[in-house]
């Protein structure tokens, strides 16, 4: 069973510009979550969408935005990129929302340098 | 809210002897779920175990087991028998019963190397 696919692996971008990160659950899970991942930060909650619909934002600018198809497939955007944007940007999938006893399965991850 | 409490410095083990990464956790929620994932330097996130609140039995996976103590609020991981590729970051997570909170709330971290 393929696992969750995130593409790309690495981006290097510049101040001002935009990116979409592309993330591909795991076959049948219908919920994706989007995690910024700094040193200085740790593990921070992005969003999570389920049945194409946003369910949950974390504290974040609405720089950030996301979206999900009807494959379950989530895109995630940033717009007029700044220094502090550079991170490692994990997805993650799980089968449903709102149940504790899910666990997230991640994939490998965007590392996203901002120069 | 939901808080993760991970305060071990870097933590260092000798091959084949087992090591315990503590983690506290406070929420207000009676339902909810506890993980361990083990991120190593490459980046990626694996999920190794879970303990649901109302288990009544100490959750195992392998090498690993969740030492749960509900009326403490912790949740350590025990790794038995450690290896050389057990060397990587921890991170312990919640999550909440509740559709509008259902995202995972992430420890600090901690970092173990394994000596050979």
């Amino acid at each position: 069973k393929a696992g969750v696919t995130q593409t790309p692996r690495y981006l290097i971008k510049t101040r001002g510009q935009q990116v979409t990160l592309s993330c591909s659950p795991i076959s049948g899970h219908r919920s994706v979550s989007w995690y910024q991942q700094t040193p200085g930060q740790g593990l921070q909650f992005l969003f999570e969408y389920f049945s194409e619909t946003q369910r949950n934002k974390g504290n974040f600018p609405g720089r950030f935005s996301g979206r999900q198809f009807s494959n379950s497939r989530s895109e995630m955007n940033v717009s007029t990129l700044e220094l502090g944007d550079s991170a490692l940007y994990l997805c993650a999938s799980s089968l449903g929302t709102g149940l504790s006893n899910q666990p997230q399965h991640f994939g490998d991850g965007t590392r996203l340098s901002i120069l | 809210a939901q808080k993760i409490t991970q305060t071990q410095p870097g933590m260092f083990v000798q091959e084949k002897e087992a090591v315990t990464l503590d983690c506290t956790y406070d929420t207000s929620d009676q339902s909810y779920g506890l993980f361990w994932y083990k991120q190593p330097s490459s980046g990626e996130m694996i999920f190794l175990i879970y303990q649901g609140s109302y288990d009544e039995q100490n959750a195992t996976e392998g090498r690993y087991s969740l030492n749960f103590q509900k009326a403490r609020k912790s949740a350590n991981l025990v790794i038995s028998a450690s290896q050389l590729g057990d060397s990587a970051m921890y991170f312990c997570a919640m999550r909440v019963n509740t559709g509008a909170n259902s995202k995972l709330t992430f420890g600090k971290g901690i970092t173990l190397s394994v000596r050979p």
